[in-house]
């Protein structure tokens, strides 16, 4: 079937303004995550969803990020006053409960750049 | 807090050689460990994991890790590696209190042909 699906694959924006990223989770999956790989950090845990669960946010590193999931499937991450460090690839991953056992599984990510 | 180091960022191998790639958690509780394998121009897929059992854990593509938890450690293996295992490494480690997986900085894997 068909992978998590994110987009868009690129965006460039100008510091300052909004941007939106999107994610597209593997049908049935009920976990959903956002991480940030920066160029030598690895991956970086930003927000991870569970089902109808309050999320759990305490990766996100200023009050610029924000993310949604709207009905359980697709997600949003926003990053609002972009800047420069915010350049990173962003992925997203599902997984089928999201328990400890569970096997993560990555889209493609959205590569941002500000400039 | 957890952390995971992974003690080398770029290694350069030949084709035949023999991998080791070190990992290291700081988390003293029980965890979950594993590897996430990146090739160029493709998703962060699973290699491995460890949960519970034997400690030398069987991957894909001849990958094995074994988890020594007096050393903290988690270090990849493979005997002989091959022109397409050029790709990024990543080392996970989940403390088992929660669902976050925590990731090292990757290692960056070059085999020459």
């Amino acid at each position: 079937g068909a992978g998590v699906s994110q987009s868009p694959s690129n965006k460039v924006t100008e510091k300052g303004k909004d941007v939106e990223l999107r994610c597209d989770p593997i049908s049935g999956h009920t976990a959903l995550y956002w991480y940030r790989q920066s160029l030598g950090q690895g991956l970086e845990f930003l927000i991870y969803f569970q089902g109808n669960s309050a999320p759990d946010k305490s990766g996100l590193p200023s009050d610029r990020f924000s993310a949604e999931r709207t009905g359980g499937s697709v997600s949003t991450l926003t990053i609002q006053r972009t800047q420069q460090e915010d350049s990173a690839v962003y992925l997203c991953a599902s997984s089928r409960t999201g328990g400890q056992y569970e096997t993560q599984y990555f889209g493609p990510g959205t590569r941002l750049l500000v400039l | 807090a957890q952390s995971v180091s992974q003690h080398n960022h770029h290694v350069i191998l030949s084709e035949a050689a023999s991998l080791e790639l070190g990992c290291n958690y700081s988390y003293g509780g029980t965890v979950n460990l594993f590897w996430y394998v990146q090739y160029p121009g493709q998703h962060l897929q699973l290699l491995l994991k460890y949960f519970s059992g034997d400690p030398l854990v069987k991957g894909i593509k001849g990958f094995e890790a074994e988890f020594i938890k007096s050393k903290f450690s988690f270090n990849l293996r493979k005997p002989s590696v091959q022109w397409s295992d050029t790709a990024e490494y990543f080392c996970a480690v989940n403390d088992r209190r929660d669902d976050k997986i925590i990731f090292g900085k990757g290692t960056r894997l070059h085999i020459l042909p």
